[in-house]
C-alpha cells in the first residue's frame, strides 16, 4: 500500500515537445505528491508539489495534474528543452504526521535538440 | 529558501576504515532527516529516518551497526559508514524536513567509493 508506480521508465521528445509522466498510488492516506528533479552526481531538487486539494497546479512550464477518484497523478513539462534532460522522480507522502517520502521508479527524461 | 548541505560531495576510502557523511540544514530546524542510497539508474532507497535528539530508525535489512547515525542537534545530522567494504560504494544522499512551507529538502548527495 505503500508503493508508488511510475512511468514511463524513460522518456524521449524533441525539444518544443511536451513531456508527460505518470504516477499512481495507492495509500490513500497519502496527502503531499511532490515531483523531484535529479541531474548526474546530483541530489533531487524539488521541482512542484501538489495537495490532494486541488486536481492542477502550474508554475511556469511544469504542470501538475492529479486524479484523487483515480489515484493518480502527473508530471506535464511543456516546451521540453534539452535542460530538462534529467531523471524525474514523483514521490508522495502523509505530511501531516511527518512521514517519509515514498518515491516512484524514477523516468529519465531526455530532450533532444 | 531551505537548504541542506551535505559533505563530502565525493570521498574515496579504503577497505576496512570509516567514513563520516555531514548534512546540514543551512537556514532552517531540521525536525527529521533521512538518509537514502541510491544506485545507478535506480530510485532512492531509504536507510534510516532520525529525529533530534533520539536514536535513528533503520529501514528492514540496513544493518544499524555499520551505518550510523547521529542527528545531535536540529541542523546536523551524520551518517559513518563503518568497516567500508567495495560493497558500499554508492551514492549517498540525506533530506531534512523542517515542517511549514519546507517539505522535504535534499543534499547534494556523496559519492562513496570503497577501494
Amino acid at each position: 500500500q505503500q508503493q508508488v508506480k511510475q512511468s514511463p521508465q524513460s522518456l524521449i521528445v524533441q525539444k518544443g515537445g511536451i513531456s508527460i509522466i505518470n504516477c499512481a498510488y495507492e495509500n490513500t492516506a497519502f496527502d503531499y505528491f511532490p515531483w523531484y528533479q535529479q541531474f548526474p552526481g546530483k541530489g533531487p531538487a524539488l521541482l512542484i508539489a501538489i495537495r490532494p486539494d486541488v486536481s492542477e497546479k502550474k508554475e511556469g512550464r511544469f504542470t501538475i495534474s492529479f486524479n484523487k477518484s483515480a489515484k493518480q497523478f502527473s508530471l506535464h513539462i511543456m516546451d521540453s528543452q534539452p535542460g530538462d534532460s534529467a531523471t524525474y522522480f514523483c514521490a508522495a507522502s502523509i505530511e501531516t504526521s511527518g512521514s517519509r517520502l515514498t518515491f516512484g521508479e524514477g523516468t529519465q527524461l531526455t530532450v533532444n535538440p | 529558501g531551505a537548504v541542506v548541505s551535505q559533505h563530502p560531495s565525493r570521498v574515496i576510502c579504503k577497505s576496512g576504515t570509516s567514513v563520516k557523511i555531514e548534512c546540514r540544514s543551512l537556514d532552517f530546524q531540521a525536525t527529521t532527516m533521512f538518509w537514502y542510497r541510491q544506485f545507478p539508474k535506480q530510485s532512492l532507497m531509504l536507510m534510516a529516518t532520525s529525529n533530534e535528539g533520539s536514536k535513528a530508525t533503520y529501514e528492514q535489512g540496513v544493518e544499524k551497526d555499520k551505518f550510523l547515525i547521529n542527528h545531535a542537534s536540529l541542523t546536523l545530522s551524520t551518517l559513518t559508514v563503518t568497516s567500508a567494504h567495495p560493497e558500499d560504494s554508492s551514492f549517498y544522499i540525506c533530506s531534512a524536513r523542517g515542517g511549514g512551507i519546507y517539505g522535504y529538502t535534499f543534499g547534494s548527495g556523496t559519492r562513496l567509493t570503497v577501494v
